[in-house]
């Protein structure tokens, strides 16, 4: 059973445009949630993160927005770029022990951006 | 910058085969961990380490082994591959504590017939 789910497989948006993407969790026990960009044959890198201390975080075109209650998180790029078109996981983190290197991550979004 | 370097970066490996993946990291970060990405299913935890001579399991650690004698290597073994373990591996690192930026390295792809 997947604890972070992002039904999303993929996503077309037009350049200058918003690209949302959406993940859901449901481990109660996760408290921090991070984004990654990866491109075909590199691993991912880091783009954002969020801790559940806040319900929004904001780095340049990206922020990300947490709802605990709901347990749904969500990331949006704006304005989307070409250079943006990479798939896009989302992961999450529980406190305690090593939990700064445990990652459970979703699935991905494949997101393309159309010039 | 190096950052995290793995090896090999393809490698075909027939049923019943043994073989390491290599990993190496520069930036003297006490975490380490390998990940296996599938179609579909994101990147899940095989096995970390938070420090030389200490590891521990994953969420997938069956048919992997791992050992940390020094900070800088951290290398995975396939004992007896699969057709299931054919995926693409992931070896990060980060420093110590929450909020700290985990590197990943680029990936060995890993077939196995």
């Amino acid at each position: 059973d997947q604890q972070v789910k992002q039904n999303s497989p993929s996503l077309s948006v037009q350049e200058g445009r918003i690209s949302i993407l959406n993940c859901d969790y449901t481990n109660s026990m996760f408290d921090y949630f991070l984004w990654y960009k990866k491109y075909p044959a590199e691993g991912p890198t880091f783009l954002i993160s969020i801790s559940s201390i806040k319900d929004k975080n904001e780095d340049g075109r990206f922020t990300v927005f947490l709802n605990k209650s709901a347990k749904h998180l969500s990331l949006h790029i704006v304005p989307s770029q070409p250079g943006d078109s990479a798939v896009y996981f989302c992961a999450a983190s529980a406190s305690g022990g090593a939990a700064g290197n445990k990652l459970t991550f979703g699935g991905g979004t494949r997101v393309l951006v159309k010039p | 910058n190096a950052g995290v370097t793995q090896t090999p970066k393809f490698q075909v490996l027939k049923t019943g085969q043994s073989m390491t993946l290599q990993c190496a990291q520069d930036m003297n970060h006490e975490y380490m961990s390998w990940y296996r990405q599938d179609p579909g299913m994101g990147l899940r935890l095989i096995h970390y380490s938070v420090g030389a001579g200490i590891t521990d399991q994953g969420e997938v650690p069956n048919g992997y082994n791992v050992s940390r004698s020094t900070t800088e290597d951290f290398p995975l073994r396939l004992l007896s591959a699969a057709p299931s373990q054919t995926s693409v591996y992931f070896c990060a690192s980060s420093s110590r504590g929450r909020g700290n930026t985990i590197y990943f390295g680029e990936g060995s792809w890993l077939t196995v017939v």
